[in-house]
């Protein structure tokens, strides 16, 4: 019954590659996000869907590629991994803006470029 | 730029002591201040949120105190538990956006 839920857990990769992170929500919300928390535990917001459209897209490299095929799933594409790409990718989701905004955060994926 | 400044960046408290953990910002459009406890392995968790309306929220031994002119607020852990050992966020979001902009992290150890 996880709320947001994220996957794979763990990915180890080697650089060049194309990888893909999955996040599912099944809390009824319609906003969703992709957070990347560093080796020093920062959070930064990466992407922010509603209603899977784009509306925040801060300054990410365009290797990075979100997809949401439907409001409950929001989707990380990552092409040609870099070292600097190894860190733990957070998706959230909420309700929209003006009501109990509270986010929920997935497990993370811990992506780890060799 | 950082908008959202924490401190201390590292907490060691004994059991039963107060972890106090410090936040700032310069957004003036920010109004809902939340902090947010994340344990190894996991993602953060919402703990306590407060908005700019009160100076301060409790919430059992968590207390969130909220100074508006000073663009300050704080979270105070009385009784201190080790099972309260986690990196603790501070964040805040305008009220024109829905992503939050985090601190960067307090660790705290409850020392048994």
């Amino acid at each position: 019954d996880t709320a947001v839920s994220q996957t794979p857990k763990y990915l180890v990769t080697q650089m060049g590659n194309d990888k893909s992170i999955k996040c599912e929500q099944n809390l009824g919300h319609d906003t969703m996000y992709w957070y990347k928390q560093d080796s020093k535990k920062f959070l930064k917001i990466m992407f922010s869907y509603n209603n899977k459209e784009l509306i925040i897209n801060e300054t990410v490299p365009n290797r990075f590629s979100p997809k949401s095929p439907d409001k409950a799933h929001l989707n990380l594409h990552i092409n040609s991994l870099e070292l600097g790409d190894s860190a733990v990718y957070f998706c959230a989701s909420s309700l929209p803006q003006g009501q109990n905004t509270e986010a929920f955060f997935g497990q993370g994926t811990r992506l780890t470029v060799v | 730029q950082q908008q959202v400044k924490q401190s201390p960046q590292s907490l060691i408290v004994q059991k039963g002591g107060i972890s106090i953990i410090n936040c700032a910002y310069e957004n003036t459009a920010f109004d809902y201040f939340p902090w947010y406890q994340q344990f190894p392995g996991k993602g953060p968790a919402l703990l306590i949120a407060i908005r700019p309306d009160v100076s301060e929220k409790k919430e059992g031994r968590f207390t969130i105190s909220f100074n508006k002119s000073a663009k300050q607020f704080s979270l105070h852990i009385m009784d201190s538990q080790p099972g309260d050992s986690a990196t603790y966020f501070c964040a805040a979001r305008p009220g024109s956006a829905r992503q939050l902009t985090f601190g960067s992290g307090t660790q705290l150890t409850v020392l048994p």
